[in-house]
């Protein structure tokens, strides 16, 4: 597609229910990557995956965060038992390449907005 | 963990000013930076990409520079525009993940 593409755009939850935020990076792109966003706050890395490939989950704060990329192209990152502290803007970023050091932009979605009531 | 700090938080400026947004950073061991623009309610926006061997980009009114050494940037915008109102956001890339400062608000008034 033309850009990076999430859904849903807005999203509210009562508190313990599961949810799943799905990214569908540019195409192509072989980076994919999950940042979170607080209000007033920039963007913290999540997690990446270089195709279908989790590299690094470093930043998914809980065993309650948990994201896949099956077919290396679409993403979801699924939040299991919500909780007030997860209301935030997730944000899914692709990059055209891989590795280290990296290259190239980085393309966002517009992000959607989880509130935990 | 890189720590990287943007100021001012937030600025207000009359239309028509040149001004400069600020961003430090701890480890000078990156890779590139990048200016982003962020509307409210809405994603991130590239502005301006800088490779580590670069000192500077430029793209219309936008100029950004960097120097590694002093651990510094900034983000130059010449005849700020109304529409020029939004967050700005720099980030460092340190290996493949960015880290981003918090930003600084801007409002360019009429």
């Amino acid at each position: 597609g033309a850009g990076v593409s999430q859904s849903p755009r807005y999203k509210v939850a009562k508190r313990g229910q599961d949810v799943a935020l799905r990214c569908d990076p540019i195409s192509g792109h072989v980076s994919l990557f999950w940042y979170q966003q607080a209000l007033g706050q920039g963007p913290e890395f999540l997690t990446y995956f270089q195709n279908e490939a989790q590299l690094d989950k470093s930043g998914l704060p809980s065993d309650r965060f948990f994201a896949e990329r099956p077919e290396g192209s679409v993403s979801t990152l699924k939040i299991q038992r919500t909780q007030q502290e997860d209301s935030a803007v997730y944000l899914c970023a692709s990059r055209a390449t891989s590795g280290r050091p990296s290259t190239g932009e980085l393309f966002f979605g517009e992000g959607s907005r989880l509130t935990v009531l | 963990k890189q720590e990287v700090t943007q100021i001012p938080a937030a600025l207000s400026v009359p239309e028509g000013e040149n001004l400069v947004l600020n961003c430090s950073f701890t480890d000078s061991a990156i890779y590139n930076l990048q200016w982003f623009r962020q509307d409210p309610g809405k994603g991130l926006t590239s502005l301006l990409l800088i490779q580590s061997s670069q000192r500077e980009q430029t793209s219309g009114r936008l100029n950004a520079s960097l120097d590694k050494s002093s651990g510094r940037s900034t983000l130059y915008i010449a005849a700020s525009q109304p529409g020029d109102s939004a967050t700005y956001l720099c980030a460092l890339d340190s290996g493949y993940a960015l880290n981003f400062g918090k930003g600084t608000s801007l409002l360019v008034t009429p």
